[in-house]
C-alpha cells in the first residue's frame, strides 16, 4: 500500500505486505529529514533519518527514500505487521536557526513536522 | 529509567489559571525544546534551549514562558490559560539531529 501523507492520512494495509509512506516537504534547503512513529498516547519515537547527500537509507524492515528533486521524502516498511500501526510523521530540518555547535557535536535547532499519516494493518 | 520524563501526565484546568509543566532528561543532551501537538496531530515548535539558553522562540503568546535551571531540565510556566491552550504538549532533546520526545502532557482549559 502506498500513501501521500498530506492528502491520504491513513493508509490500510494486509498484515505481511509492504507499505509506503510518503511526504512532501517544503524546503529545498532541507539538508536533513527524519521519521517518527508515534502511538497512541505517547510521544514520536525515532525510526529512521536520512541526510540530503543520500538518497537511500536502510534501517531493520525500514527505508527512507529521499528525492531531492521533487522534494519528497517516503518511508518503506517491508512485511507490515500489526504492531506497526501507530502514525507515521516525517520531519525536516530548515536550518532556521542555523546549527549550534557545542561539545556533543552540532545540535539542529529546528524541525519543521508533517502533519502524519495512520497506518492500518489487517489480518 | 525514562530518558525524557514530563509531569504531570495529564492536566484539567479552569480558563484564567496559571500552570507549570516539568520536563526532565537523563540523556546528558545540551538541547532541549517544547512542541505543542494539536488535534490533527501536527507538531510545532515552540521553544528551544541549548545549554540554558534561549535560542529559539516562536510566535508565542507571552503568557508562555520557559525556564531551564539547568542543561538536564526545562519547564513551562503558563499564564491565564486559556481554551485555546488545550493540547497536548511534549519536551524533547538532543545532542546532535535526533530528537528524543517526553511522553507529554495533555492539557485540557475548560
Amino acid at each position: 500500500g502506498e500513501s501521500v501523507g498530506l492528502h491520504l492520512p491513513t493508509l490500510s494495509v494486509q498484515e505481511g505486505d509492504n507499505s509506503i509512506i510518503n511526504c512532501a516537504y517544503s524546503n529545498s534547503a532541507s539538508d536533513y529529514f527524519i521519521w517518527y512513529k508515534q502511538e497512541s498516547g505517547k510521544g514520536p519515537q525515532f525510526i529512521i533519518d536520512i541526510r540530503s547527500n543520500m538518497d537511500k537509507r536502510q534501517g531493520q524492515r525500514v527505508t527512507v527514500l529521499l528525492n531531492k528533486t521533487v522534494k519528497h521524502l517516503s518511508l518503506q516498511i517491508a512485511a507490515t505487521q500489526p504492531g506497526d500501526s501507530p502514525v507515521y510523521i516525517c520531519a525536516e530540518n530548515l536550518n532556521n536557526p542555523p546549527p549550534i555547535l557545542n561539545a556533543g557535536g552540532t545540535s539542529y535547532g529546528k524541525l519543521t513536522f508533517g502533519q502524519g499519516t495512520i497506518l492500518t494493518v489487517h489480518p | 529509567d525514562t530518558a525524557v520524563s514530563q509531569t504531570p501526565k495529564y492536566l484539567v484546568t479552569q480558563m484564567g489559571n496559571d500552570k507549570s509543566i516539568k520536563c526532565e532528561q537523563n540523556l546528558g543532551h545540551d538541547t532541549m525544546y517544547w512542541y505543542k501537538q494539536d488535534s490533527k496531530k501536527f507538531l510545532k515548535i515552540m521553544f528551544s534551549y541549548n545549554n540554558k539558553e534561549l535560542i529559539i522562540n516562536e510566535t508565542v503568546p507571552n503568557r508562555f514562558s520557559p525556564k531551564s535551571p539547568d542543561k538536564a531540565h526545562l519547564n513551562l510556566h503558563i499564564n491565564s490559560l486559556e481554551l485555546g491552550d488545550s493540547a497536548v504538549y511534549f519536551c524533547a532533546s538532543s545532542l546532535q539531529e535526533t530528537q528524543y520526545f517526553g511522553p507529554g502532557t495533555r492539557l485540557l482549559v475548560l
